[in-house]
């Protein structure tokens, strides 16, 4: 089965600097990647996906690329602010409404 | 609209009881999963639904641990006897299904603890 390994486990940054999380998968016929927001104690929340007939997707401060090749994607947040301190988890699954695989996640903190 | 909901939030339980935990898809959802998230992990599959069956258990860790959605909405995850290592957060997902989409919408979850 699909098994999703993810770095780094913690990530300090300071405000205005940039955020890189990094996550491999193993089975070549997943074809979605979810990346997920979860604050303490609240339930994880979509920040971006990206699916594999595309390359990297954009939306404002929040990046996703993949290399289908190398089998790895990663999350890039620029511009980091104290609100963007979270645990973020990357997933993988198969399109069509299957189970997603996830990382053990990253807790990112920003240092004001 | 409204989004996923659990109930209860958190359930306190004695080692060997029986617990029934909640889950309310977003309303036209016809997916729906379960997913266990343990201290410090990401979550983990216990089992999928598509309308009224389940698509996919391959998750659930052994027959101590049973879900089910009979009208196609609300879903209820039992488990019998429970031990001290089913202490989790159990949440739920769900997504419009039927290859539309397949982004899943989760709940706050249950936190469970078993004494």
């Amino acid at each position: 089965g699909e098994n999703v390994e993810q770095h780094p486990s913690t990530l300090s940054v300071q405000e205005g600097d940039s955020a890189v999380i990094k996550c491999t998968y193993s089975d070549s016929a997943s074809n979605y990647f979810p990346w997920y927001k979860q604050e303490l104690g609240k339930r994880p929340q979509l920040i971006i996906d990206i699916r594999s007939n595309v390359g990297e997707k954009k939306d404002q401060r929040i990046a996703v690329t993949l290399n289908k090749t190398a089998k790895h994607f990663s999350l890039h947040i620029t511009e980091t602010q104290p609100e963007d301190s979270a645990v973020y988890f990357c997933a993988a699954s198969i399109w069509g409404n299957t189970p997603l695989v996830f990382g053990k996640g990253t807790r990112l903190s920003v240092i004001a | 609209g409204a989004g996923v909901s659990q109930t209860p939030s958190n359930k306190v339980t004695e080692k060997g009881k029986y617990v029934e935990l909640r889950c309310d898809p977003i309303s036209g959802h016809t997916a729906l999963y379960w997913y266990r998230q343990s201290l410090g992990q990401g979550p983990e599959f216990l089992i999928y639904f598509q309308g009224t069956g389940a698509a996919d258990d391959s998750g659930l860790p052994n027959d101590r641990f049973f879900a089910v959605r009979p009208e196609g909405s609300v879903s209820t995850l039992k488990i019998q006897r429970t031990e001290r290592g089913d202490s989790a957060v159990y949440l739920c997902a769900s997504s419009l299904g039927g290859r539309k989409t397949d982004t899943q919408y989760f709940g706050p979850g249950t936190r469970l603890t078993v004494l």
